[in-house]
């Protein structure tokens, strides 16, 4: 049975920390990982990673994959309030279709 | 360019009736999967239909159903409503629904079963 762990469960920093988001795996037959950012409402699509070792960059966040290790990271640099949300990590594999397996997810805190 | 779109998006029923949830994809994206998210147990994925056949399924008990229509929209079906139905119902599509395909998610349908 595909599965997903999440660390830390939950996080609390202020306005300008660096954070790191951590995801770990087992699925049969990988296929992708994405990350998913969710406040009170649905999640908002972030990253998909299917490649070892090349990061993905969006603004302040970015992330990795380590396909040897199972496990990914999502980097969060000079953060601010509205990065308080749940962060979710998923993997879909080759022959499931458009199902993911998510993780319990890391809920960030921000201060200001 | 519209995102998934679901319907109704609060809905209160009652133990024992059932609710219908639709979802439209976005346009070109012929795969739709539904997902359940509860405090206690986070996102499970119930179901996925592609080209209009139940591709995928999840560990769901037969109350739980769903159909997609020749559009690519969805419905999803809960009979017999129990308390522990109560949960945030996402419905998400993909353009072709493998798994290296973004999968993007709908606002979703809060159901609460009293």
């Amino acid at each position: 049975e595909d599965k997903v762990v999440q660390s830390p469960l939950s996080l609390v920093v202020h306005e300008g920390d660096t954070v790191t988001l951590n995801c770990s795996y087992e699925v049969t037959n990988f296929r992708s990982l994405l990350w998913y950012k969710q406040e009170k409402k649905a999640p908002t699509f972030l990253f998909m990673l299917t490649s070892s070792g090349i990061e993905k960059k969006s603004g302040r966040l970015s992330s990795i994959l380590d396909k040897k290790e199972l496990f990914s990271i999502l980097n969060i640099t000079a953060t601010q309030t509205g990065d308080s949300a749940v962060y979710l990590c998923a993997v879909g594999g080759e022959t499931s279709g458009s199902r993911l397996t998510f993780g319990e997810g890391t809920q960030l805190t921000v201060n200001p | 360019k519209a995102g998934v779109t679901q319907t109704p998006r609060y809905l209160i029923k009652t133990r024992g009736q059932q609710v219908t949830l639709s979802c439209s994809p976005i346009s070109g994206h012929r795969s739709v999967s539904w997902y359940q998210q509860t405090p206690g147990q986070g996102l499970q994925f119930l179901f996925e239909y592609f080209s209009e056949t139940q591709r995928n399924k999840g560990n769901f008990p037969g109350r739980f159903s769903g159909r997609q229509f020749s559009n690519s929209r969805s419905e999803m079906n809960v009979s017999t409503l129990e308390l522990g139905d109560s949960a945030l119902y996402l419905c998400a599509s993909s353009r072709v629904g493998t798994g290296g395909n973004t999968i993007y998610f709908g606002e979703g349908s809060w159901l609460t079963v009293v």
